[in-house]
Formats: C-alpha cells, structure tokens, sequence
C-alpha cells in the first residue's frame, strides 16, 4: 500500500458525458501527479499539483482539468468523454516539487466509456 | 527494444533464476532514473532508483545499473520468484522537469 488513495475504483459511463476523479496523496506529500495508462500508449503524464498550484503540464488534452484544494487531495476532471478516454487514470504524489525523488502511485482509476 | 500495447517485451525465466530488464532511455542529460513494478489491475510500485551520479544501486534482491555512455539502464533481479511476474518500466527525469518519463515496459513471467 503506497498510502496514496484514488476513487472510484471504477467508472463506466457513455459519451459526451463528464467524470470527476479523486485522489488523496500520502501524508506530507505535496505534489500530486495525474497519468494516464493506455494500452496503446503507456504511461503517459497529464500534469503536476504542488500545494495547490499546478506546477507542469503534460499530454491534458483541453477537454480535462484538474485542480488541488487547501487539504492537498486533487480532482482530476473529463468532460465531453469520447470512447478513446477509457484508460486507467493513476494519481502519484511526492513530497518535493522538483521530481528528482520518488512519485508514489494510488491504485489507480479504471474508466470505461460506452 | 520496446514495443507498443499489447507487444510488451516479454522475458520468460524459472523460478530460482537471475532475471535481467533493460531499458534504454531517451535523454542523456536526464538525472534521475526510477523502476517501477506493475502487477495486473494495480498502481505502479516503486522498486528502486539511481541518480546520475551513480552507476551501480542496489536494493533488497534488485540492483540497477547506469551507463550514461549508451544511455542504458538495466534492472537485475536475484532468485526471481512467481510473485514477481509484473510489468516492469524504467522512467527518467530530464533536468529541468519535474515529470518522469516513463518506457514502455517489460512483461516479466516467472515460472514456478
């Protein structure tokens, strides 16, 4: 158990719809990492949270966002869902926001679109 | 070499074996480098990291190597048991970012 929490587990909605995921890091950890997990495309990172602020941007396509509240849990959200968003949606924190040290990974979100 | 989705590498070994994962990552100035364990339906686990000002790392049964010269990484798991048959993915950090950049990832199969 890496102390970092994600729910739902699963989600299984229909297109054009929006979800809203969640993510808890481990205590003391202040920045938060949203990845995406595809089968024909890997790990791939969306965007960074560090106390708040969003510090770097990866692949996010515009039709997601994300924000992290005072309490430092963050909320990943897909809005206008086409069937290509279904993937697994991992959430990492960290403690630093440098990133040369460990991100640690929740069990992730599975999202199927229909 | 790596592969896409479902064309994972696969290395196959016996209960009891050394097993070896390479990685050849992409950017010669990153500094951070990071393994990773991935069993079926779970986060990404940590298993160990080396800095750039390191060659050699090693852990409880895992050690890794750094050569910067061919920008490769490997990862050497002593007395492989079934429970670690995973997808395993090196990522580096390229100076600068905050982010990892993740591989494709190495299926793994222990067999008893």
């Amino acid at each position: 158990d890496s102390g970092v929490t994600q729910t739902p587990k699963h989600l299984i909605t229909a297109t054009g719809q929006r979800v809203t995921l969640r993510c808890s890091p481990r205590s003391g950890d202040l920045s938060v990492y949203w990845y995406q997990q595809s089968l024909d495309q890997g790990l791939q990172f969306l965007i960074q949270y560090y106390n708040g602020e969003e510090r770097a941007k990866g692949n996010i396509l515009e039709r997601f966002s994300a924000q992290q509240f005072p309490d430092l849990h963050s909320e990943l959200n897909l809005s206008s869902l086409e069937l290509g968003d279904s993937a697994l949606y991992f959430c990492a924190s960290s403690t630093i926001a440098g990133g040369g040290e460990t991100q640690y990974f929740g069990p992730g979100t599975r999202l199927l679109v229909l | 070499g790596e592969s896409v989705g479902l064309h994972l590498p696969t290395l196959s070994v016996q209960e009891g074996d050394n097993s070896i994962i390479n990685c050849a990552y992409s950017n010669s100035a990153s500094d951070y480098f990071i393994w990773y364990k991935q069993e079926s339906g779970k986060g990404p686990q940590f298993i160990i990291d080396i800095r750039s000002n390191m060659d050699k790392r090693q852990g409880q049964r895992v050690t890794v190597l750094l050569n910067k010269t061919v920008k490769h990484l490997s990862l050497q798991i002593a007395a492989t048991q079934p429970g670690d048959s995973a997808v395993y993915f090196c990522a580096e950090k390229p100076p600068g970012y905050s982010t990892l950049t993740f591989g494709k990832g190495t299926m793994l199969l222990v067999s008893p």
